[in-house]
């Protein structure tokens, strides 16, 4: 079965350096995988996702994610932090050909941004 | 905006009462879906419909029954909800169901069982 987990569950930084949020997944088939954010009291937003193309993906608001089949990590990362970077993350992975299965979730990693 | 709306946002209900929670998209998706996100959890995927066919429901309790009349729409009704079943209610879309597609989230709907 698939799984994804989220290394930390909390990460802080200042205004202005880099973000790193790391995500390992675990699948049998060739994944996608996807970076939702979750602002306060708002639903979830799509970041980016992989699926099978380039493995360097670009997402909106300055965030890309690398897939590293190697390492099966899906880390994400911004070179600046801003203010309004403050949310809850989550790593996602869906899988081809698994009928009656949808996006799984990991448990979230909550970003502080301090000035 | 995603295209998904939820109603209420906000719903208080004690363990008698009869709620229903609802979802609209009007985005031609296939595929909808009911998520429960409780505080210090991960996100648990509670009903998949597919073309308006129920496809996946993960042991959840026969207190909560979805109902998909249409493609456009998606409901969860609730009835002698426990105090536990407190916690946001998150429906999403997608073009399809499954594979590579992302889906399409709501506000949500921020259930409290009293």
């Amino acid at each position: 079965a698939q799984s994804v987990t989220q290394l930390d569950s909390h990460v802080s930084v200042s205004e202005g350096t880099p973000v790193l949020l790391r995500c390992n997944y675990s699948s049998s088939y060739s994944p996608s995988l996807f970076w939702y954010v979750q602002h306060p009291n708002k639903g979830l937003q799509l970041l980016l996702k992989y699926t099978s193309a380039a493995t360097l993906v670009k997402g909106i608001n300055g965030f890309e994610a690398e897939f590293k089949k190697s390492e099966t990590s899906f880390h994400l990362t911004k070179p600046s932090a801003h203010m309004s970077d403050a949310a809850e993350y989550f790593c996602v992975v869906s899988e081809r050909g698994q009928a009656g299965t949808a996006l799984i979730f990991g448990k979230g990693t909550t970003l502080s941004v301090s000035s | 905006e995603t295209g998904v709306t939820q109603t209420p946002r906000h719903l208080v209900m004690g363990m008698t009462n009869k709620k229903s929670l609802k979802c609209e998209q009007h985005l031609g998706h296939n595929a909808m879906y009911w998520y429960k996100q409780s505080a210090k959890k991960p996100l648990e995927l509670m009903f998949v419909y597919s073309l308006e066919e129920r496809v996946e429901n993960n042991s959840v309790p026969s207190r909560f029954s979805p109902e998909c009349p249409n493609s456009s729409h998606l409901f969860l009704h609730l009835h002698t909800l426990q105090p536990e079943d407190s916690a946001l209610y998150l429906c999403a879309s997608s073009p399809t169901q499954g594979g590579n597609t992302e889906a399409f989230f709501g506000q949500g709907t921020r259930l409290t069982v009293v």
